[in-house]
């Protein structure tokens, strides 16, 4: 069966742009969730969604912001793009909220110019 | 969730079985040991987990000690296809929330050929 799909898998925006982007959990599982990864930070945890509804959320700024549709598929959209949101966006998904083993996406490779 | 300590870099020659060890000292009764691995520029992979049994799938083995203080992941016959940076984690059962999900430095392991 299908994996964790994401896209686009790169993209080059400019500061103060917007972006968004986009996951398709495998199907069947309810649970997503969303990292930032880069090399400083390593893997820091964005949010979490489970049937449309955002159960958590880290340590980000108001400028990150994700939903989740009723088909389980997400969305993150990051506004006024700083040079710092350059990294690794990693979407995964579980089947749900009950700790179960999550499956991470290949990734979107953003970077800020 | 416990904290792990792996080492930071390991070589393997090809053919042969890599072992990454993992320390989780701290860890409790309701918490899985779950092993990932990342290659370059790609996103987390899922190998294994397990809660106190030793388990095996198509990738890896997975050795956990009595105690559950540690771990080590074993691939029979390395390939240069399995040089990746590899991961371990603890995360509990039950419902919980995945900004738990923490990847430490993890394991640099090398498959020389």
């Amino acid at each position: 069966k299908a994996g964790v799909t994401q896209t686009p898998r790169y993209l080059i925006k400019t500061r103060g742009q917007q972006v968004t982007l986009s996951c398709s959990p495998i199907s069947g599982h309810r649970s997503v969730s969303w990292y930032q990864q880069t090399p400083g930070q390593g893997l820091q945890f964005l949010f979490e969604y489970f049937s449309e509804t955002q159960r958590n959320k880290g340590n980000f700024p108001g400028r990150f912001s994700g939903r989740q549709f009723s088909n389980s598929r997400s969305e993150m959209n990051v506004s006024t793009l700083e040079l710092g949101d350059s990294a690794l966006y990693l979407c995964a998904s579980s089947l749900d909220k009950f700790g179960n083993t999550i499956y991470f996406g290949e990734g979107s490779w953003l970077t800020v110019v | 969730d416990a904290k792990t300590t792996q080492p930071t870099s390991m070589d393997c020659a090809e053919g042969r079985a890599a072992n990454l060890p993992c320390n989780h000292s701290t860890i409790s009764g309701n918490e899985y040991v779950y092993w990932y691995r990342q290659i370059h520029s790609q996103g987390p992979q899922y190998i294994i987990h397990g809660l106190k049994n030793n388990e095996t799938n198509e990738m890896a083995s997975l050795i956990i000690t009595e105690d559950r203080k540690s771990s080590t992941l074993i691939l029979p016959h390395a390939t240069l296809r399995d040089t990746a940076v590899y991961y371990c984690i603890v995360r509990r059962s039950g419902e919980t929330s995945y900004d738990k999900v923490i990847f430490g430095p993890g394991t640099s392991l090398s498959v020389i050929p």
